[in-house]
């Protein structure tokens, strides 16, 4: 099934781990990008990425990088983890970043670090 | 700064009743705004989009409204159904593209 496909679904992480979230999407979207999710607050951007070896800091980039050597992958890392990371992390694609063809979204990663 | 807020925050009402959620906004200037749905524990789904000239627009029992004069938007669901319990997501598109997020109406339908 075409769309975003982000891995793995849950994560539990000690405090200083590091670890990488997998995104990738085969609707050879050029925009792709990282939000997390945390209750009480709208989605905030994390890092973004206009096209393979492109890529920008959103809104809260502090703690994460970024690559995207494919059109069809972004993967997001975290370097060290801290609690305050603790959140849900949707991965979103779409044709450009004008907001008028909408995004995909991924269904997400729970992340908790401990 | 660019805010969407979002009210009410929670709400429940009994399947086939209607309901409006409001978005209220200061983004300025916007090129669209979308409403979203988010299941639990899944992504946002894109249900309409309104640019910034357009008042209203429909997706099946879905009606998104625009006033730009008051800075606010509704989405009126109308006949509802226990698939609509999700959370309901209000996002402008402005200045160079940036996306604000409003923090969502979380809708329970019960029997």
């Amino acid at each position: 099934n075409a769309g975003v496909t982000q891995t793995p679904k849950f994560q539990v992480l000690k405090t200083g781990q590091s670890m990488t979230l997998q995104c990738a999407q085969d609707m050879n979207h050029e925009y792709m990008s990282w939000y997390r999710q945390d209750p009480g607050m709208g989605l905030r951007l994390i890092h973004y990425s206009v096209g393979a070896g492109i890529t920008d800091q959103g809104e809260v980039p502090n703690g994460y990088n970024v690559s995207r050597s494919t059109t069809e992958d972004f993967p997001l890392r975290l370097l060290s983890a801290a609690p305050s990371q603790t959140s849900v992390y949707f991965c979103a694609s779409s044709y450009s970043n004008t907001g008028f063809y909408g995004y995909t979204f991924g269904s997400g990663t729970r992340l908790t670090v401990v | 700064k660019n805010q969407v807020e979002q009210s009410p925050q929670s709400l429940i009402i009994l399947e086939g009743k209607n309901c409006t959620l409001q978005c209220n906004y200061t983004v300025s200037p916007f090129s669209n705004l979308r409403w979203y749905k988010q299941d639990t524990g899944r992504g946002p789904v894109s249900l309409t989009i309104m640019t910034f000239s357009e008042n209203t627009k429909s997706n099946g029992r879905y009606t998104a409204t625009l006033d730009a004069d008051t800075k606010q938007s509704s989405l009126h669901i109308t006949a509802s159904q226990l698939s609509d319990s999700a959370s309901y997501i209000c996002v402008m598109t402005g200045t160079a593209s940036k996306l604000t997020f409003g923090t969502g109406t979380r809708l329970q339908v019960t029997l």
